[in-house]
Parts: C-alpha cells; structure tokens; sequence
C-alpha cells in the first residue's frame, strides 16, 4: 500500500516569512495530492491539490510543487500571517483508490 | 448547501460500553470514509464506501467495529465493545468523484474518550 512521510512535524517561523512542508509517497501509481488544512477542533479542510501530470501550482501565497520522478511534493506559504497558523496534511490517492495521510505538520507563525 | 454532519460531536463513555456514530454525507457524494484520527496524527481510513458497498475495509478491526451504510446516504459507525485506546476523533468525510479523483469533504468529527 501506499505509504506518506511528512516532515517537518511542527515549523514555527516569523509573521512574513515563507514556510515549506515537503510530502513523500511511495506509490508510483498515485496520481492525485492534496493538501489540508487543519485548526484546532476544526474539520480538514482543502486549500490546494495538484494532479499527477502538472508540475506546479499556485494559488494567491499558497503553491504546491510535485516531483514525480522522486516521489516527492511541498506546500509552500509565503507571507505567512498568523491566520496560517494550524495543522497541515498532505495526502496521496494511490493505485489501490486509497486515501493516505501524513502525520501532519504543526505550523505556527509568530507575530 | 449543507456540509457532512456528524452526530454526535463529544461522547465520554466507560470501556466495554458500546457507541455509535452517525454522518450525513453531502446530497449526491457517492463515496463515504470513515477516518480515525489521534491526537497529533494523520487521518487513517477505517472504511470506505461507493454507495452501499464497502469497497476497503481493510483497516476497520472487526472484533469490535462495525460500519453500515444503508441505502447509500447515511452511515453508522458502531464500537462494541470500547476499549480505553479507542478514545480519538472519528471523522466521515464524503466525496463526489471516485476516490483517486476528488477532492474530500470532511465533518466536524465525533470525538470519542474511553474512560
């Protein structure tokens, strides 16, 4: 099955500054990556996927990237504002139609 | 539009009690999961559903849990009996498309603790 590494598990940085959280699968069959987010008692909620045949993705401060030779892929935050501040996950879907989660990442963006 | 409801949000139980949960999925989502979450981790899949039909229920430990979905709507999840490291969040979540396709909606989570 599908096996996710996330890292780093808690990223605290300054208020304005960038934040990245790289994601590994082993799936070679996965072809779908999203990314959650998380605030505390809150539900998961989507902020950006990307799809197996695009490379890169942005949305206003938030951009995905994914390496599909290395199996890899990364959330990117840049001007990070304390509103950022919650758990995120990212997520591979695999050849088995199976969901798999990271651990999480715990980002806190000090004021 | 409504998003997937969970009932109930908190449930505090003794171990060797039963309990149950309830999700509404969103109207029209076909796939249905069961996620079990521990504090500080990822969602892990208990079970998951196309329509009635439990497609992965590999993770579900079935000596004591249980999951139905009748007529392809709403779904229960049942823990009979708890035990003390059952005390997590269980969240449902639904989706539209096929599950390597779409993107998943999540419900506010039921949160178990087993005393």
């Amino acid at each position: 099955g599908e096996n996710v590494e996330q890292h780093p598990s808690t990223l605290s940085v300054q208020e304005g500054d960038s934040a990245v959280i790289k994601c590994t699968y082993s799936d070679s069959a996965s072809n779908y990556f999203p990314w959650y987010k998380q605030e505390l008692g809150k539900r998961p909620q989507l902020i950006i996927d990307i799809r197996s045949n695009v490379g890169e993705k942005k949305d206003q401060r938030i951009a995905v990237t994914l390496n599909k030779t290395a199996k890899h892929f990364s959330l990117h935050i840049t001007e990070t504002q304390p509103e950022d501040s919650a758990v995120y996950f990212c997520a591979a879907f695999g050849g088995y139609q199976k969901v798999t989660f990271g651990i999480g990442t715990k980002l806190q963006v000090i004021p | 539009e409504a998003g997937v409801v969970q009932s109930p949000r908190y449930k505090i139980i003794e171990k060797k009690q039963p309990v149950a949960f309830w999700c509404n999925p969103i109207s029209g989502h076909n796939t249905l999961y069961w996620y079990l979450q521990n504090l500080g981790q990822g969602p892990e899949l208990l079970i998951r559903y196309e329509n009635e039909e439990a497609v992965d229920d590999s993770q579900l430990p079935k000596d004591r849990f249980s999951a139905e979905r009748l007529k392809g709507v709403d779904s229960t999840l049942k823990i009979q009996p708890a035990e003390l490291g059952d005390s997590a969040v269980y969240l449902c979540a639904s989706s539209l498309q096929r599950a390597n396709t779409g993107e998943l909606f999540f419900g506010e989570g039921s949160r178990l603790t087993v005393l």
